[in-house]
């Protein structure tokens, strides 16, 4: 099983800061396999990055990913009210497809 | 407009069963994979099965294996999750999610239905 390790666990900025979530697996896997989602408050995860680096359809370009191998990084480069939120790494390339805990991104 | 609705949670004993729906719209369902996914109160996302677009690849986390059954019916536009012997750590709001197949993430999800396993 990947065990996928996100940092840091909360992140506190303000909007118009820059926002850098770290995603690091237990072992080696393809970068097309690496997703990235956000969460609000009562609400379904939604897909915000796909194969590391491909934005999902209406997702803003102020959201970004990059990484490969076990380091995965999603940055958002200017914070929006509306993106504070947990964010989720998900590994889709083996089962069991796992994701990491989750970092929140609070004011 | 792609929409997945749940359906089909509630309060439940230990030891006890019940059925999840997920209807789906919006897209040719028959066409996707589907899985399940919970999030347990307060807690991170957990995969818990997945069924390919034919229902010929089924697959389970270890903690429902032998518990948990999934299953589709693409002429309803329909994914089914039967759980029995439900314990107090299956309680957890359960989404449905599709995905497009091998090497695809799960791009869209439902709002989810509620499990509450207690006495």
């Amino acid at each position: 099983e990947i065990v996928l390790t996100q940092s840091p666990g909360t992140l506190s900025l303000s909007p118009g800061e820059r926002a850098t979530l770290s995603c690091r697996a237990s072992q080696s896997f393809s970068s097309s396999s690496l997703g990235w989602y956000q969460q609000k408050p009562g609400q379904a995860p939604r897909l915000l990055i796909y194969g590391a680096s491909s934005r999902a359809t209406g997702i803003p370009d102020r959201f970004s990913g990059s990484g490969s191998g076990t380091d995965f990084t999603l940055t958002i480069s200017r914070l929006e009210p509306e993106d504070f939120a947990v964010y989720y790494c998900q590994q889709y390339e083996s089962s069991p497809w796992t994701f990491g805990q989750g970092t929140k991104v609070e004011i | 407009e792609v929409q997945l609705m749940e359906s089909g949670g509630g309060l439940v004993q230990p030891g006890g069963s019940l059925r999840l729906s997920c209807t789906a719209s919006g897209f040719t369902f028959g066409d996707y994979a589907m899985h399940w996914v919970r999030q347990a109160p307060g807690k991170g996302l957990e995969w818990v099965s997945g069924i390919s677009w034919g229902s010929g690849d089924i697959i389970y986390a270890d903690s429902v294996k032998g518990r948990f059954t999934i299953s589709r019916d693409n002429a309803k536009n329909s994914l089914y999750l039967q759980m029995s012997s439900l314990r107090a750590e299956d309680t957890a709001l359960y989404y449905c999610a599709s995905r497009r197949g091998s090497g695809w993430p799960f791009d869209y999800w439902g709002q989810g239905t509620l499990v509450t396993v207690s006495s």
